[in-house]
C-alpha cells in the first residue's frame, strides 16, 4: 500500500524552527518528486513547496510566502522528505500535508507535476 | 502567480442529482489542472488530473472537462459520500495554486 506519514509537528514560538518529516512506503521513493501543502485552520489549501527527484536534479520550488525561510530536502536511502521551517510566524499555523508528485510530459521536455497521494498531515501551531 | 477562482462557493444539491463545479484560471494553464476532494477531518484526495483523467479508484460519475482558463468538474449523480469540499489546482506554472474551494452540501 502506498503511504505517506508526516511527523514532527507541534507547538513552537514565533521566530523558532521546526523540521517536519514525511516517511514514504509502498513505492520507490527515489523515483518521485514530492510536494508539501498546508491548510490553516478553517481555510483552503496552500501549496508550500516541491522537490524534484534526484534523477531530475533534486531541485526545489517554493511559494513566495515561505521562500527564504523554508527548505525542502530528501533522503532517498531512508525514503524521507523533510520540510525545514525557520523564522516561523503565527501565520504558518496549519496542518502540513506531504504529497507524492508524479508528472506528465509534454513534447519530451516539459514536465508537469500534480499530487496523487497525500499523507494525513501533521499540525504546526506557532504561538507564544 | 496564477489566480484560480472557483464557483459557486457553496452548492446545495439533493442526492441523485447532478452537480457542476466551475474553476477559472487568471491565465491559461493548458490542461494542467487537477481536482481534489476533501471531507471534514481528512486529507484531500486526488479526483482528476490533466483536467479530465480520473485518479486511481475514482468512480465514473466524476468527470472533468476544459482547457486553457475554464474548467468544470461534474458529478453525474451525487451519492452521500460525495458531500465534501472540492478544490481545483493548476500545476502549469510555479507557484502551483489552488482555488478557494466549493462546498457541496445536502439540499
Amino acid at each position: 500500500e502506498v503511504q505517506l506519514v508526516e511527523s514532527g509537528g507541534g507547538l513552537v514560538q514565533p521566530g523558532r524552527s521546526l523540521r517536519l518529516s514525511c516517511t514514504a512506503s509502498g513505492f520507490t521513493f527515489g523515483d518521485y518528486a514530492m510536494s508539501w501543502v498546508r491548510q490553516a485552520p478553517g481555510k483552503g489549501l496552500e501549496w508550500v513547496g516541491f522537490i524534484r527527484s534526484k534523477g531530475y536534479g533534486g531541485t526545489t520550488e517554493y511559494a513566495a510566502s515561505v521562500k527564504g525561510r523554508f527548505t525542502i530536502s530528501r533522503d532517498d536511502s531512508k525514503s524521507i522528505a523533510y520540510l525545514q521551517m525557520n523564522s516561523l510566524k503565527t501565520e504558518d499555523t496549519a496542518v502540513y500535508y506531504c504529497t507524492r508528485a508524479p508528472y506528465t510530459v509534454v513534447a519530451g521536455t516539459h514536465y508537469y507535476y500534480y499530487m496523487d497521494v497525500w499523507g494525513k498531515g501533521t499540525t504546526v501551531t506557532v504561538s507564544s | 502567480e496564477i489566480v484560480m477562482t472557483q464557483s459557486p462557493a457553496t452548492l446545495s444539491v439533493s442526492p441523485g442529482e447532478r452537480a457542476t463545479l466551475s474553476c477559472r484560471a487568471s491565465q491559461s494553464v493548458s490542461s494542467n489542472l487537477a481536482w481534489y476532494q476533501q471531507k471534514p477531518g481528512q486529507a484531500p484526495r486526488l479526483l482528476m488530473y490533466g483536467a479530465s483523467t480520473r485518479g486511481t479508484g475514482i468512480p465514473a460519475r466524476f468527470s472533468g472537462s476544459g482547457s486553457g482558463t475554464e474548467f468544470t468538474l461534474t458529478i453525474s449523480s451525487l451519492q452521500s459520500e460525495d458531500f465534501a469540499v472540492y478544490y481545483c489546482q493548476q500545476y502549469n506554472n510555479w507557484p502551483q495554486t489552488f482555488g478557494q474551494g466549493t462546498k457541496v452540501e445536502i439540499k
